[in-house]
């Protein structure tokens, strides 16, 4: 079946560590997509990729990194420099060529600093 | 700048009884609208999309909604309530980017109680 995989679904790290979390999809899409979902917040995209070896920064990109060297790979780092990262992360894919924007979501990790 | 409110954060419903979940957009063109489902601790499950044509679109699971641009609302709705569709309701808004609108602005969401 194709989808979208993330993994660790839960992942517990101390303050100051770096996290990566992983985005794997099957779906053949070339746009992939990381938004954070906060309690009351709805989901605020962090960054986004059209294409592979390009990305950009969505509206909060701040102490987070991401790469995209495989089309299906789109993996997202929460590096140390980000303030508040206890939150839910959803990773996400469309067709790039798709007028309505229509988005496919994984089931998400849930990132705990202790 | 574009926007989705919801103004609803939490609504309870009898199981049976209907629904309708509130959305307000602002965007200044003619706006690529979305519903999705989130069931606790999982991804976003698309319901129903809007574009262009028939205001009233059907979703899956029997949902449908309403676009009015006069309200600048797309209001969701469903005539019998069951238990399983007690989760979290998002609306969103897609934004322009080379045409295609692939980022999207997500509300704040409506959370979604169903009493027996």
């Amino acid at each position: 079946d194709g989808g979208i995989t993330q993994s660790p679904k839960y992942l517990f790290r101390k303050e100051g560590q770096n996290v990566t979390l992983s985005c794997e999809q099957n779906l053949n899409h070339d746009a992939m997509y990381w938004y954070r979902q906060d309690p009351g917040q709805g989901l605020r995209l962090i960054y986004y990729s059209q294409i592979v070896n390009d990305f950009q920064k969505g509206d909060i990109a701040e102490g987070y990194s991401v790469s995209r060297e495989k089309k299906e790979s789109f993996p997202l780092t929460v590096t140390s420099a980000q303030k508040n990262p206890t939150a839910f992360y959803l990773c996400a894919s469309s067709m790039v060529t798709s007028r309505t924007g229509e988005l496919f979501f994984g089931e998400g990790s849930r990132l705990t600093v202790l | 700048a574009q926007s989705v409110t919801q103004p609803d954060i939490h609504i309870t419903v009898s199981e049976g009884a209907s629904l309708e979940l509130r959305c307000n957009y602002s965007y200044g063109a003619t706006p690529y609208l979305f519903w999705y489902v989130q069931s606790p601790g999982q991804g976003l499950q698309l319901l129903l999309k809007y574009f262009s044509g028939d205001t009233l679109v059907q979703g899956i699971k029997g949902f449908e909604a309403e676009f009015k641009r006069s309200q600048s609302s797309f209001n969701l709705r469903k005539p019998s309530v069951h238990w399983s569709d007690a989760a979290e309701y998002f609306c969103a808004v897609g934004r322009g980017y080379g045409g295609a609108t692939n980022k999207l602005i997500f509300g704040t969401g409506t959370l979604l109680a169903v009493q027996p």
